[in-house]
């Protein structure tokens, strides 16, 4: 079975460019976490969808920030404009059902620098 | 607020040895807390995973303790390999439903051969 994947693995951008980060969810799981992982902050959730739909966005540091899930098997987070403090990996993660019974399992990260 | 605290950030130990890895979680409603190793340029991978009904859970030789009235758990690892260098994040559920995890800072651990 294949894993969260997710695109791209690396992303070089200037400052003030869209961003688009990529991922398809483990097949037939209806969860969906967005995470950005930083020396200083750590792993911090972003946002998670449940049955495609936005349960917490809290996470989410700003305007510029927004993420999508049109269908169960896809998911995008943009950033628009871009600033040098956006870089960081950022994972996505799914599972089945609740989390309290359930794994996540995360992607490999896109790893992203903007300059 | 939704918050969990890990310690040590930094932990060194001598192979065959034990590590220790200890967390702190501020709601009293979290019930689930898994354990998750990252190697370099990868994402994160589940370990073990303790719920809160259960109070210890052991795999091989990773071990995890809930104590929820103290509001911690920890991570026991015995008899260290090289392959345990990684750095190990714990986490807890938290918010509406406990349907998120919110993550401890991580802890990098070094197997010293």
């Amino acid at each position: 079975d294949a894993g969260v994947i997710q695109s791209p693995r690396h992303e070089v951008t200037e400052m003030g460019q869209e961003v688009t980060l990529r991922c398809k969810p483990i097949s037939g799981h209806n969860s969906l976490f967005w995470y950005r992982q930083t020396m200083m902050r750590g792993l911090e959730l972003l946002i998670y969808f449940n049955n495609n739909v936005p349960i917490d966005d809290s996470g989410m540091p700003e305007d510029r920030f927004s993420a999508k899930m049109p269908n169960a098997s896809f998911s995008t987070l943009k950033i628009q404009p871009s600033e040098p403090r956006d870089s960081a990996v950022y994972f996505c993660a799914s599972s089945f059902g609740q989390i309290s019974g359930n794994t996540i399992y995360f992607g490999e990260g896109s790893w992203l620098t903007v300059v | 607020g939704e918050n969990v605290e890990q310690h040590p950030s930094t932990l060194s130990v001598q192979e065959g040895d034990s590590a220790v890895i200890k967390c702190t979680y501020s709601d009293s409603a979290s019930n689930y807390f898994p354990w998750y190793k990252q190697e370099l340029g990868k994402g994160p991978q589940l370990i073990i995973d303790i719920r809160s009904n259960v109070g210890e859970k052991k795999d091989q030789r990773i071990a995890v303790t809930l104590n929820k009235t103290a509001k911690h758990f920890s991570l026991h690892i015995t008899e260290t390999q090289p392959e345990d260098s990684a750095v190990y994040f714990c986490a807890a559920s938290m918010g509406q439903g406990a349907q998120k995890l919110v993550f401890g800072q991580g802890t990098r651990l070094t197997i010293n051969p």
